[in-house]
């Protein structure tokens, strides 16, 4: 069955530093990857999509990119703030409404 | 636009209750689902409909109901309350032929 794996420990850095967020997923080969961030009580919202023709993407501070000879995402987050403490959650998918979220990574961001 | 919008926020059964969870969109998506968050299980799918009069199920279906008689509403159904049904809600959509989803603000369901 498809899965998926984000690390289930919370990450903690340093505002300023660069946040590095993995996915990994098995047993299925996604056409486009998402990523969306999640903050407590609220629903997830969107930030990035990624292809599977695409290597890398970029949006402002975030930074994302897709090995599907891996089966893997990282999700970087450079110059850091607490602003950005949050759940991420990644999802690799096929689209039409079924769509599959990893468990998401907390990242808390210290002053 | 107000988006995707949920109601209630919050809500308490009893066992072997019934309700409906409301869920609408203004943005003339054809996709909408509804996911349950559990902690440590993350978003999982429970139904999902790619537009009016169609739905499907999704990861854990059981004790729910769908239907979809509009574009713009989506409502989740549980037949009977379960305690095992105590979960987060979130109800989402997408554009056609578009894969973002835009997710509601969730409905907090306690089952006693």
């Amino acid at each position: 069955s498809q899965k998926i794996e984000q690390n289930s420990e919370a990450l903690n850095i340093q505002e300023g530093k660069t946040a590095t967020l993995t996915c990994n997923y098995t047993n299925y080969s996604p056409a486009y990857l998402q990523w969306y961030r999640q903050d407590p009580g609220r629903g997830p919202v969107f930030l990035l999509l990624i292809r599977e023709n695409e290597k890398e993407k970029r949006k402002e501070r975030l930074k994302v990119t897709f090995d599907t000879t891996l089966k893997q995402s990282l999700f970087h987050i450079t110059a850091s703030q607490p602003a950005d403490s949050a759940t991420y959650l990644c999802a690799p998918g096929p689209g039409a409404g079924k769509l599959i979220f990893g468990q998401g990574t907390t990242l808390q961001v210290k002053p | 636009n107000a988006g995707v919008t949920q109601t209630p926020k919050f809500q308490v059964l009893k066992t072997g209750q019934s309700m409906t969870l409301q869920c609408a969109q203004d943005m003339n998506h054809e996709y909408m689902s509804w996911y349950r968050q559990d902690p440590g299980m993350g978003l999982r799918l429970i139904h999902y409909s790619v537009g009016a009069g169609i739905t499907d199920q999704g990861e854990v279906p059981n004790g729910y109901n769908v239907s979809r008689s509009t574009t713009e509403d989506f409502p989740l159904r549980l037949l009977s309350a379960a305690p095992s049904q105590t979960s987060v809600y979130f109800c989402a959509s997408s554009p056609r032929r578009q894969e973002t989803q835009y997710f509601g603000p969730g409905t907090r369901l306690l089952v006693l």
